[in-house]
């Protein structure tokens, strides 16, 4: 199985400032066709998780632009550009190119 | 709008069985493979199984294997996972999800509000 590894596990924030995430996995997560089969969610309190990205850096509908996504193969980084109070959450990434499907263990952001 | 709403979670004892729906709505559920996570109380997120369009090919988490069977009835557009042989580890939230199509992969793009399954004597 693939294992996916996310830090920090906690990131507290100030609003304004910016905030990164790391994902790494166990093996390339980089598909012949080109796109990396990684997704990133996040869990705001009291509700279901929901998808910001896929395939490595597609934005899902509604993501606001101050969220971006580098990296490649094996090494991932969830940026804010601009911490804002409704970003509160769980980040969670999450590999998609084997079954089973495996998720990291989580990055919980909140506020200073 | 695209809708997914789970249904028969509960208590119950170990080594008991449950069967939780999830009636999906605003899409063409059979052109989507659908797929079970969940969520062990204060956890992180944990795959539990797919199902593609069609319903003839499954797969499942290692751990959960031999013990649930996932299946949908694309007819009433609705999934369903049966959990036999339940116990304490099983208990959390379960989600389904809105997965890939066959030709194109989407992430799990819409998840459903949970129902919860709590498995203790």
């Amino acid at each position: 199985d693939i294992v996916m590894t996310q830090s920090p596990l906690s990131l507290p924030v100030t609003p304004g400032e910016p905030a990164s995430i790391s994902c790494r996995s166990s093996q390339s997560l980089l598909h012949s066709n080109g796109f990396n089969y990684l997704d990133w969610y996040v869990q705001k309190p009291g509700q279901s998780p929901q998808l910001l990205f896929y395939l490595g850096s597609k934005r899902a509908s509604g993501v606001p632009d101050r969220f971006s996504i580098s990296g490649s193969g094996t090494d991932f980084t969830l940026k804010i550009t601009r911490v804002e109070t409704e970003d509160v959450g769980i980040y969670y990434c999450m590999q998609g190119l084997q079954t089973p499907r495996t998720f990291g263990g989580g990055t919980k952001v909140d506020i200073k | 709008q695209v809708q997914l709403v789970e249904s028969g979670g509960g208590l119950v004892k170990p080594g008991e069985s449950l069967r939780l729906s999830c009636a999906a709505s605003g899409f063409t559920f059979s052109d989507h493979y659908m797929s079970w996570i969940r969520q062990a109380p204060g956890k992180g997120l944990e795959w539990v199984s797919y199902i593609d369009g069609s319903g003839t090919a499954t797969f499942y988490a290692d751990s959960v294997k031999g013990r649930f069977t996932i299946s949908r009835d694309n007819a009433k557009n609705s999934l369903s996972l049966q959990m036999d042989s339940l116990r304490a580890d099983d208990t959390g939230i379960y989600y389904c999800a809105k997965d890939r199509q066959p030709s194109s992969y989407l992430g799990l793009h819409v998840w459903g509000q949970g129902t919860t399954v709590t498995v203790s004597s």
